[in-house]
């Protein structure tokens, strides 16, 4: 019972490199999202995907990349790593049926940028 | 005014104690409430969605006041596994199943 993977765990980063944090899941579910959490704060959506194909912007998109290319697939990209982006990465999928609007996170990406 | 808003805690509280948490939406037009709890350092995971007529799992009982904007989480009997944090969380509604989520309330369970 996989659910939502994510890689990698953890991740330091230089100011100015760029990098890909991989999740998949494996419920065939249509929804992906992507969250960044600050230490003390509540969970902000970066990106979010409605089905393959298909991606809009969260609350805070900027510095940030997505593709879904499949159901499975939902990379998130950073060009151009700052200071800002040192945070905790989760992503997560649901599958909206009746009421149910539960979503699986994955174990998230912890990434510092220096 | 923050969309979601939770008292950060920390709430300290011996095993055995009934604790309640509430959280304060500023949006009316939000349709769905959640209660997530998150552990430390992992991911959150859903513990039950709350209904207008107010609903119990075991020792957790949620409630929506949709008059004050406002829902509240009661947990009884606590138990040391009940030490994490409690994420309150809302869905404004339509097709994307986007949720906002509160910074949460720290609950430490004292043996």
């Amino acid at each position: 019972n996989a659910g939502v993977t994510q890689t990698p765990k953890f991740r330091i980063l230089k100011i100015g490199q760029s990098m890909t944090l991989q999740c998949t899941q494996d419920m065939n579910h249509n929804y992906m999202y992507w969250y960044r959490q600050d230490p003390g704060m509540g969970l902000k959506l970066i990106y979010y995907s409605v089905g393959a194909g298909i991606t809009d912007k969260g609350e805070v998109p900027n510095g940030y990349n997505v593709s879904r290319s499949t159901t499975e697939d939902f990379p998130l990209r950073l060009e151009l790593a700052a200071p800002s982006q040192t945070s905790v990465y989760f992503c997560a999928s649901s599958s909206q049926t009746g009421i149910s609007y539960e979503q699986y996170f994955g174990p998230g990406t912890r990434l510092t940028v220096t | 005014r923050k969309e979601v808003e939770q008292d950060p805690g920390p709430f300290n509280v011996p095993e055995g104690a009934t604790v309640a948490f509430n959280c304060t939406y500023s949006n009316s037009a939000s349709q769905s409430f959640f209660w997530y709890r998150q552990d430390c350092r992992k991911e959150p995971k859903l513990l039950m969605s709350v209904y207008s007529s107010g609903n119990e799992d075991g020792r957790f009982t949620a409630q929506l006041n949709r008059a004050s904007q406002y829902i509240s989480l009661l947990i009884r009997d606590s138990k040391l596994s009940d030490s994490a944090t409690y994420l309150c969380v809302l869905i404004y509604g339509g097709a994307t199943n986007k949720l906002i989520f509160g910074t949460g309330t720290l609950l430490a369970v004292q043996p």
